[in-house]
């Protein structure tokens, strides 16, 4: 069991918006995207604790998350979106009464061209 | 304001020379310390989780402590295949939302 992102890769044209998949079956209530940049740390962009709840993290502006599966929680990235060429990080979490470890996908390194 | 830094950014060691790693954070109430391994192009990977001061973790060359203003990551007698980056994070006050570090580059020549 894990978490599975796709594609590994995207190209994204200007204008344009793209979709990334995240599926985890490890039964985690709580699922996050993260995006990363060379020399910054992970940043949050939306967060989700249960099915058809959702909060925007620290920049959200530009992207768009559904959460109508348990095991689903895609990333859109719109054309709003000015500067998206990154690496995007999804991560799941069990709940539990002590704050537990996450465990990420692979990752989509995402391109504008 | 809730903080993590990391340091140092980048730190280059021969094999064997055994070295720790610094996370200082300055949040109220702390729920948990965590460390992660990043390699190149791959999602992290979990290595600990640190709950209280005084609290340690081992695993194989590595040795997660904590104090209530940081964490080090010791890593004894290193190996090429240790070399990585390695965040720590810490749950925002309040919150279920995570700080991560910027990470350590950690290389380490045979």
């Amino acid at each position: 069991g894990g978490i599975t992102q796709s594609p590994k890769y995207l190209f994204r044209k200007e204008g344009q918006n793209v979709t990334l998949s995240c599926e985890q079956n490890l039964n985690h209530d709580a699922m996050y995207w993260y995006r990363q940049d060379p020399g910054q740390g992970l940043r949050l962009i939306y967060y989700s604790q249960i099915v058809n709840d959702f909060q925007k993290g620290d920049i959200a502006e530009g992207y768009s998350v559904s959460r109508e599966k348990k095991e689903s929680f895609p990333l859109t990235v719109t054309s709003a979106q000015k500067n998206p060429t990154a690496f995007y990080l999804c991560a799941s979490r069990r709940p539990g009464a002590r704050d537990t470890e996450a465990f990420f996908g692979q990752g989509t390194r995402l391109t504008v061209v | 304001e809730d903080q993590v830094t990391q340091s140092p950014e980048a730190l280059r060691l021969q094999e064997g020379e055994s070295s720790s790693l610094n996370c200082s954070y300055t949040v109220s109430g702390l729920r948990g310390l965590f460390w992660y391994r990043q390699d190149p192009g791959k999602g992290p990977e979990f290595l600990f989780t640190l709950y209280s001061a005084g609290e340690e973790k081992e695993k194989e060359r590595l040795k997660a402590t904590l104090t209530k203003k940081e964490s080090f990551l010791h890593i004894t007698a290193p190996k090429p295949e240790d070399s990585a980056t390695y965040l720590c994070a810490v749950p925002l006050s309040g919150t279920y939302k995570y700080i991560f570090g910027t990470g350590t580059r950690l290389k380490v020549l045979a």
